[in-house]
């Protein structure tokens, strides 16, 4: 079974510019995640999507982060425009629903360092 | 909203030495529990997770985790490590639909 995939695997970028990340989730999952890890600490929510609406934003830093999924399958987040801070990976996950019952897949994540 | 605590973020430890972890939570309501790890250049895996039922729970590669609700815990354990357990191992809490990570424990193991 083909796992999350998430490109590119690597991005350096300079402050103020742009970029975007793409996911596809395992065939079939209903609930895409986005994840932003810092080094040192661990992944933290960004945004939840069941099929494709939004099911949990709260933590997405929308006046730079925005994510699309636009026909409930793969997805993509964007950064505009990314500060220092932002040098983080990005986890995309999917599980087949909602739920703590649900196990979450993750990606190998796009590692993105801003300078 | 739910958080969890790890400690002792650096572990270094031989071949054959026991492991334990500890992990805090706090929330409220029923949560869900796990256990993932991240071995060097991998994605995060399932190592194991508890729902309900025993407290003690068995995952892969000879881990397991103990629940004890009135301490709000979930540590994982393993009687004896190999130097392929060398990995950051994240402790995750999942209340109300949302899943919280803690910090992360980075385990070297020494051959």
């Amino acid at each position: 079974e083909a796992g999350v995939a998430q490109s590119p695997r690597y991005k350096i970028i300079e402050k103020r510019q742009s970029v975007a990340f793409w996911c596809n989730p395992i065939s079939g999952h209903a609930t895409l995640y986005w994840y932003q890890q810092i080094l040192g600490q661990g992944p933290k929510l960004l945004i939840q999507f069941q099929n494709n609406g939004v099911v949990d934003d709260s933590q997405l830093p929308k006046d730079r982060f925005s994510a699309e999924r636009l026909k409930g399958v793969d997805s993509t987040l964007k950064i505009q425009p990314a500060k220092l801070e932002d040098s983080a990976v990005y986890l995309c996950a999917s599980s087949l629903a909602a739920g703590a019952g649900n196990t979450i897949y993750f990606g190998e994540g796009s590692w993105l360092t801003v300078v | 909203a739910q958080s969890v605590s790890q400690h002792n973020h650096h572990v270094i430890l031989s071949e054959a030495a026991s492991l334990e972890l500890g992990c805090n939570y706090s929330y409220g309501g029923t949560v869900n529990l796990f256990w993932y790890v991240q071995y060097p250049g991998q994605h995060l895996q399932l190592l194991l997770k508890y729902f309900s039922g025993d407290p003690l729970v068995k995952g892969i590669k000879g881990f397991e985790a103990e629940f004890i609700k009135s301490k709000f815990s979930f540590n994982l354990r393993k009687p004896s490590v190999q130097w392929s357990d060398t990995a950051e191992y994240f402790c995750a809490v999942s209340g109300n639909n949302r899943l919280a990570f803690g910090k992360g424990n980075q385990v070297v193991v020494i051959p």
